[in-house]
Order: C-alpha cells, then sequence, then structure tokens
C-alpha cells in the first residue's frame, strides 16, 4: 500500500520561499507511469491542482502559479518537493502530495497546514 | 471560479439516492477521464471514481459514475450519515495543460 506524508514548515514569512517535501513509502518513485503531485486547498475553499513531476523530472505546472513555483525529485530518498516563491496570506492553505496514475489521484497525503504570516 | 462547475450542496435522506454533477467544456471532461473524490471534514480527498465510471478496490458499488458529452455524474445510493462530505469531480485541461478540479458540493443526508 503506497504512503505518501507531507514535512514542512508549518509557518513562512510574506516574500519568503515555502519549501515542502512529500515522502513516499510502500512503493518505488521511480517506478514508470506515475507522476507526483502537489495539491492545495485554501481555508474553507476547494482543491487546487500545484503540478507534478515524473521521476525523470518532467514537470507540468499550474499556468497560474509557474512563475514562483518548482518541483523537484529525489529519487535516492523516494521523496519529491514544492518550492513556492514571494508567497503572500493567499497561499496559506493545507498542501497535499498525491500520486497520479492514468488520469487521476490515487493515492493522498494526509495533507499539512502552511500559514504565511510575519 | 472552477473550470469544471458543480452545484455547491446538495441533500437528501438517508437510504436515497442522490446525483451530483459536473460540468466543463471539450478541452476538459469531452475529451479526458473524468474521476471524482470524496473529501470528508477534516481529511484528505479520497479517490472514489476514475475513468468515468470505474471504482478503486474498496469502494463499494453504492457509488457510480458517469460522463455524456461535457458533462459527468456522480451517483450514491443507499445514503448513510458517514456519507456527509464534499465532492469533487477533477480531469485534465488540454487547453489549460493543467489538471482542474470542480468548485465541490457538499452533500448533506437529512
Amino acid at each position: 500500500q503506497v504512503q505518501l506524508q507531507e514535512s514542512g514548515p508549518g509557518m513562512v514569512k510574506p516574500s519568503q520561499t515555502l519549501s515542502l517535501t512529500c515522502t513516499v513509502s510502500g512503493g518505488s518513485i521511480s517506478r514508470g507511469g506515475y507522476y507526483w503531485s502537489w495539491i492545495r486547498q485554501h481555508p474553507g475553499k476547494g482543491l487546487e491542482w500545484i503540478g507534478y513531476i515524473y521521476y525523470r523530472g518532467r514537470t507540468y505546472y499550474n499556468p497560474s502559479l509557474k512563475s514562483r513555483l518548482a518541483i523537484s525529485v529525489d529519487t535516492s530518498k523516494n521523496q519529491f518537493s514544492l518550492k513556492l516563491s514571494s508567497v503572500t496570506a493567499a497561499d496559506t492553505a493545507v498542501y497535499y502530495c498525491a500520486r497520479y496514475r492514468g488520469q487521476q489521484l490515487d493515492y493522498w497525503g494526509q495533507g499539512t497546514l502552511v500559514t504565511v504570516s510575519s | 471560479q472552477s473550470v469544471l462547475t458543480q452545484s455547491p450542496s446538495v441533500s437528501a435522506a438517508p437510504g436515497q439516492k442522490v446525483t451530483i454533477s459536473c460540468s466543463g467544456s471539450s478541452s476538459n471532461i469531452g475529451n479526458n477521464y473524468v474521476s471524482w473524490y470524496r473529501q470528508l471534514p477534516g481529511t484528505a480527498p479520497k479517490l472514489l471514481i476514475y475513468e468515468n465510471n470505474e471504482r478503486p478496490s474498496g469502494i463499494p458499488d453504492r457509488f457510480s459514475g458517469s460522463k455524456s458529452g461535457t458533462s459527468a455524474t456522480l451517483g450514491i445510493t443507499g445514503l448513510q450519515t458517514g456519507d456527509e462530505a464534499d465532492y469533487y469531480c477533477g480531469t485534465w485541461d488540454s487547453s489549460l495543460s493543467s489538471w482542474v478540479f470542480g468548485g465541490g458540493t457538499k452533500l448533506t443526508v437529512l
């Protein structure tokens, strides 16, 4: 059973960079056919897709976040990471990592709340 | 404003059936698979339906999905109080080159 777990600071100051890591267990991140994804949910709102990465490094980003976004993968640690720069209060959200297979998100992490505040 | 349109809320009595709709366009639902997710309060979303009408292992057959043209529908029969949750549709949008979600539908079981 694949499991994903987000980790990172729960609070980030405005204008700084939000950094999160997702650790995958129960399966290799290098197995072909899967993309490794980030999704966020603003408080009381719906889901917003951030982007995803293939283990070989190919990325797809939400166009609205692309200029501030970097997703990377570390196959040796079975992890992938999110960096979102120049954050504002509008980036306060629960951030989820998930596995994308075919055209669905089949396994999700439990989510981590990141608050942008000085 | 979400690319995929869902009704904000729906309600029904225990034991009844409910349908939740998701409307899009030819660049998303019309030419790609739709999946559905259930988010119980305070928890992460969970995959309910994939490839329009397929259920992952462990999802009961009370849940069903369908797609016609640029719209998709999630059906839930034999409603239980434990089905109270937010339900989201999702698909790839070929024009945006982006995954898109519906705005979510809150199901209340009265």
